[in-house]
């Protein structure tokens, strides 16, 4: 199974300011890398694919980076919307992984 | 309009089994690579089961030989068959739609070959999820 470990667990930020999310894996997932949001009471959305890619409907303050066993998630200038929980989840594998999550609140 | 609705959710006592249902609009289930993913209550997510177009299932090692994935084309519905349930099976489980490719590389020993397949999809559509609750 290929382990996902994001940091950092929680990040405190205002609106305006940039986001840096990590996720690392345990083996190479090549660019088969995803990032999600979820927010509270609600079911996870897409943001990113192939580890750089915006999926539809996603502002291009959001962009993804990184192949083989290091990824980024980076929100240009938070809006309030995007305080949110962000998940990575690798599909190197046919048993998929998610890491831990990344808790974005408003500091 | 893509939409995917869970039901079936429900409290079952531990040792108990359930069956949950995610119904597809707006596409295809039997053409897609359908997933159902759970979250326990507070945490992160955990991938459960896939069914791909070709049929082909696989599941996480803490359901294997308990969970059943299975499609029922006539109704555009997914299924999760759930058996032996136990207090760590509750959550949230959602269904969701992936998208991806299968990658066939053949192996050759001998004068045998063998087609083994890679299936590479992330999850583009996700349900609002059904809550399965497991306790005495």
């Amino acid at each position: 199974e290929i382990v996902l470990t994001q940091s950092p667990g929680t990040l405190s930020l205002s609106p305006g300011e940039r986001a840096t999310l990590s996720c690392w894996a345990s083996q190479s997932v090549s660019s088969n890398l995803a990032w999600y949001q979820q927010k509270p009471g609600q079911a996870p959305r897409l943001l990113i694919y192939g580890a750089s890619s915006r999926a539809t409907g996603i502002p291009d303050r959001f962009s993804g980076s990184g192949s083989g066993t290091d990824f980024t998630l980076t929100i240009s200038r938070l809006e309030p919307e995007d305080f949110a929980v962000y998940y990575c989840q690798q599909y190197g594998s046919s048993l998929l992984t998610f890491g831990g999550g990344t808790k974005v609140e408003i500091k | 309009e893509v939409q995917l609705v869970e039901s079936g959710g429900d409290l079952v006592q531990p040792g108990g089994s359930l069956r949950l249902s995610c119904a597809a609009s707006g596409f295809t289930v039997s053409d897609s690579y359908m997933s159902w993913v759970r979250q326990a209550p507070g945490k992160g997510l955990q991938w459960v089961s896939v069914i791909y177009s070709d049929g082909t299932t696989y599941f996480a090692d803490s359901v294997k030989g308990r969970f059943t994935i299975s499609r029922d084309n006539s109704k555009n519905t997914l299924y999760l068959q759930m058996n032996s349930l136990r207090p760590e099976d509750a959550a949230v489980y959602y269904c969701a739609r992936g998208v991806g490719s299968t990658v066939v590389v053949p192996v050759v020993t001998g004068m045998i070959t063998t087609n083994v397949y890679y299936y590479y999809y992330y999850m583009d559509v996700w349900g609002k999820g059904t809550t399965v609750t497991v306790s005495s």
